[in-house]
């Protein structure tokens, strides 16, 4: 079964320094998403993507963070100065489209620690 | 935010028994609900989902129920295996939104053998 791949596993960082998450979405899907789950806290809601653009981001989607779509396959998310708080499981979703009954399919997780 | 609740952290079940694990939710704009499966170090995996046109959809031994007077919806494991011990993450979107998900807190399932 085709399954959204993420990369690295686990990255430990700096604080200050600049991260990049990469994401590999299944092959047919068109949209894709980022979410990230802090310790002990609820699945959250960071970033949409779909025809090279962001169709939708959340309040914590601010100006140090930023998406793209390299290439063909790959999505990356990149945060440009990283903060204590930016410590969390990220996870990438994509979707073949953007409506019901087209559930969301998800990576395993970038756990980014940041010191 | 607390516009989905799963006000259950936790559930323990006998295997073979059925596990129904409980989801409220309070933005009467979501449309569309869904039910994910989270085992240790590994991403939600779609398990069963529902439209607010429907109040029952089933997938063998998974029923989720929907009631939208009472904005709450339930999954049902029968019968239950200990396979199915895990997190379970109730999610919600909207078509406004782009279908993003807006996430419950998880249940854990245990089932004991």
């Amino acid at each position: 079964e085709p399954e959204v791949t993420q990369t690295p596993s686990h990255q430990v960082t700096q604080m200050g320094q600049e991260v990049i998450l990469r994401c590999v979405p299944i092959s047919n899907h068109l949209y894709f998403y980022w979410y990230r789950q802090i310790l002990g806290q609820k699945v959250e809601f960071l970033v949409s993507f779909y025809n090279n653009e962001i169709s939708e981001k959340s309040e914590i989607f601010d100006d140090q963070f930023s998406v793209e779509r390299p290439d063909g396959s790959n999505f990356t998310l990149k945060i440009r100065s990283t903060k204590l708080e930016d410590s969390a499981m990220y996870f990438c979703a994509s979707s073949e489209a953007p409506r019901m009954n087209q559930p969301q399919h998800f990576g395993d997780g970038t756990r980014l620690s940041i010191l | 935010d607390q516009q989905v609740k799963q006000n259950s952290p936790s559930l323990s079940v006998q295997e073979g028994r059925i596990s129904i694990l409980n989801c409220d939710y309070t933005n009467s704009m979501f449309d569309y609900f869904l039910w994910y499966k989270k085992y240790p170090a590994e991403g939600p995996t779609f398990l069963i989902s529902i439209s607010s046109i429907k109040d029952k959809n089933e997938d063998g031994r998974f029923t989720v129920f929907l009631n939208k007077s009472a904005k709450h919806l339930s999954l049902h494991i029968v019968p239950s295996q200990p396979g199915d011990s895990a997190v379970y993450f109730c999610a919600a979107s909207a078509r406004g939104s782009n279908y993003k998900l807006t996430f419950g807190k998880g249940t854990l399932l245990t089932v004991n053998p």
